[in-house]
């Protein structure tokens, strides 16, 4: 069955620096999707992507976040000067389309620990 | 605003029962729904997809059902088994949005 991929899995960097998070969609996907998941907290969206622009993207989504689609598979979250609260399970996800008979498939995450 | 809802937060059950978790909405115009699995410190995987014009779906001991006039979902799981001890998440695709709504979930603890 096609996956989504997320590398690295776990990225601990210190407070103000720059990570930038990777994922391969599945190829024929045509909508991309980063949410967040805090510990102990609900799965939040942060953005989603769609023919090479952003299409919606939450509050949380300033401009500290950038998305990019460099080539043909990859899709990455950029979070240019972390905090603490940025600490978070990140989670892409990617779609077919957006009607009803269209569900996500999210990768399996990297865990990011802002020291 | 549009919001997920998903009772109870927690249930332990012994090895055998069959179970229901619910799950509400605040608006009945949605394009779908999806049940995922969410084991500690990991991924998410979609267990069933129930678009908004079926009433349910199936796979395995698992079933699925959706009563958008009344906002409400639940999943049905049969002689659960220890290896189903997980925490199930509900998500809801409104329409006229580019995104999933999560609930809180539901940690299920089955013991053996």
């Amino acid at each position: 069955e096609p996956e989504v991929t997320q590398t690295p899995s776990h990225q601990v960097t210190q407070m103000g620096q720059e990570v930038i998070l990777r994922c391969v969609p599945i190829s024929n996907h045509l909508y991309f999707y980063w949410y967040r998941q805090i510990l102990g907290q609900k799965v939040e969206f942060l953005v989603s992507f769609y023919n090479n622009e952003i299409s919606e993207k939450s509050e949380i989504f300033d401009d500290q976040f950038s998305v990019e689609r460099p080539d043909g598979s990859n899709f990455t979250l950029k979070i240019r000067s972390t905090k603490l609260e940025d600490s978070a399970m990140y989670f892409c996800a990617s779609s077919e389309g957006v009607q009803s008979n269209y569900g996500y498939t999210f990768g399996s995450g990297t865990r990011l620990t802002v020291v | 605003k549009q919001e997920v809802t998903q009772i109870p937060a927690a249930l332990s059950v012994p090895e055998g029962e069959n179970l229901v978790l619910n799950c509400s909405f605040t608006d009945s115009a949605i394009y779908n729904l999806q049940w995922f699995r969410q084991d500690p410190g990991k991924g998410l995987t979609s267990l069933l997809l129930i678009q908004s014009s079926q009433r349910e779906q199936t796979s395995g001991r698992l079933n699925a059902s959706l009563d958008k006039s009344s906002g409400r979902s639940t999943l049905y799981i049969a002689a659960s088994q220890p290896g189903d001890s997980a925490t199930y998440l509900c998500a809801v695709w409104y329409a006229g949005y580019s995104t999933l709504t999560f609930g809180k979930g539901t940690m299920l603890l089955v013991s053996p």
